[in-house]
């Protein structure tokens, strides 16, 4: 049962323009929400972060919202750039420290 | 450059071999995990070590034998794999009972012959 899920497999924005990113999850006990970046041959990197408590964190270009009615996060970059063209991940934790990722959502920025 | 490190970045062996996967980190912190990920799945948690006692293992087959000697060594060891065993594991660590990321290694890309 996946309790994580990324519905667009892959996204693709022109240069300069903003990707969003979404994930949808089910279980009402997760309390911390990321979202990882990776590229081919590498372990995913952490971009950013949002604890259930709050509904908007921003660090540079990079923005995650959390709506927890919906239980629904996205992630918003803006404006791409073609180095940020990779496979997005999603993921959320819960309190007994376990880590619940979705299966990806590639991004390919266009020069 | 990462703070997890883990060894060999590549492996293949055959279905009766045993070999062993090593990951060390060096981040101070005290929660250590296994990942499988496998094409067009989502990374799949295969054990968790919180201040090295095993706490999670998923029902991952026993031919996965995790190993956790102190907080910042991890070890899988693996024997009578299977080729749909084939697929990148993963090593990350954490700090346990706070809100902050896991730091992932770049994997061993293990396949089974």
């Amino acid at each position: 049962d996946q309790q994580v899920k990324q519905n667009s497999p892959s996204l693709s924005v022109q240069e300069g323009r903003i990707s969003i990113l979404n994930c949808d999850y089910t279980n009402s006990m997760f309390d911390y929400f990321l979202w990882y970046k990776k590229y081919p041959a590498e372990g995913p990197t952490f971009l950013i972060s949002i604890s259930s408590i709050k509904d908007k964190n921003e660090d540079g270009r990079f923005t995650v919202f959390l709506n927890k009615s919906a239980k629904h996060l996205s992630l918003h970059i803006v404006p791409s750039q073609p180095g940020d063209s990779a496979v997005y991940f999603c993921a959320a934790k819960n309190t007994g420290n376990q880590f619940y990722f979705g299966t990806g959502t590639s991004l390919t920025v266009i020069p | 450059e990462t703070g997890v490190t883990q060894t060999p970045r590549h492996l293949v062996m055959g279905m009766t071999n045993k070999k062993s996967l090593k990951c060390e980190q060096h981040l101070g912190h005290n929660a250590m995990y296994w990942y499988k990920q496998s094409a067009k799945k989502p990374l799949e948690l295969m054990f968790v070590y919180n201040f090295k006692e095993q706490t999670e293992n998923n029902s991952v087959p026993s031919r996965f034998s995790p190993e956790c000697p102190n907080s910042s060594h991890l070890f899988l060891h693996l024997h009578t794999l299977q080729p749909e065993d084939s697929a990148l594991y993963l090593c990350a660590s954490s700090q346990a009972l706070t809100n902050s990321p896991l730091h992932f290694g770049n994997g061993t890309r293990l396949t089974v012959t």
